[in-house]
């Protein structure tokens, strides 16, 4: 499978503190998106960054690729207990389709 | 207001018994696609389509059929279920090619689907 691995599995933090997620993936990609899920809820998207990108912000989201170690991470500052969920990387490969990794659950304690 | 709807939400079935989980999307999207999300496996790709009448295989395929007659509905049928296909199921749609660029993909609030 060409999807993505993100990293930590879990991950449990502070109101306040600031939350990072890996994804490494194994093939060349043209895009990497991060997306959130509520729990047993519908996937939604929060940001993509292209393979020419190095690094994007979504207010208080920062995404980071590095093609050469074929990862990205998804920061998360002054994380809100709401913030709490769970975090997918998607790879899109060979002008393809997309991958999803199986995902960070991430819990922001008040 | 932009949506992509599944029914059933939930279904407890039994082996063997055929069932259609539907999908309809009003955004008028060419590309749609069913994903079905287990524990520690994230989600994986089921059958997706470009465009009305084109469909392609994903990842898992095996026991599942879908159609696409109409651009707005993407059914995902289970012509004989079985356990191992209890599991959550999530339709997603996007802009056409535009999607694995924009990589904006609409879900779903899915389908949790029980096989005994």
């Amino acid at each position: 499978s060409q999807q993505g691995e993100e990293d930590p599995q879990a991950l449990s933090i502070q109101e306040g503190e600031n939350a990072t997620m890996n994804c490494s993936y194994k093939t060349s990609i043209n895009n990497l998106q991060w997306y959130r899920q509520n729990s047993g809820r519908g996937l939604v998207h929060l940001i993509l960054i292209r393979s020419n990108e190095r690094e994007k912000h979504s207010g208080r989201l920062r995404v980071t690729l590095d093609t050469s170690k074929k990862s990205s991470s998804l920061l998360i500052t002054a994380s809100r207990a709401a913030d709490t969920a769970s975090y997918f990387c998607a790879t899109t490969y060979n002008n393809n389709d997309m991958r999803f990794g199986a995902g960070t659950r991430l819990t922001v304690k008040p | 207001e932009a949506q992509v709807t599944q029914n059933p939400r939930y279904l407890i079935t039994v082996t063997g018994k055929k069932l259609t989980v539907t999908c309809s999307q009003n955004m008028n999207h060419e590309y749609m696609s069913w994903y079905r999300q287990d524990p520690g496996l994230g989600l994986r790709q089921i059958y997706y389509s470009m465009n009305v009448e084109v469909t392609d295989k994903g990842d898992v395929p095996e026991g599942y059929k879908v159609s696409r007659k109409e651009k707005r509905n993407f059914p995902l049928i289970l012509e004989s279920p079985s356990p191992n296909q209890t599991s959550l199921y999530f339709c997603a749609s996007g802009p056409g090619l535009a999607v694995l660029y924009t990589g904006e993909l609409f879900f779903g609030e899915g389908s949790r689907l029980t096989v005994l």
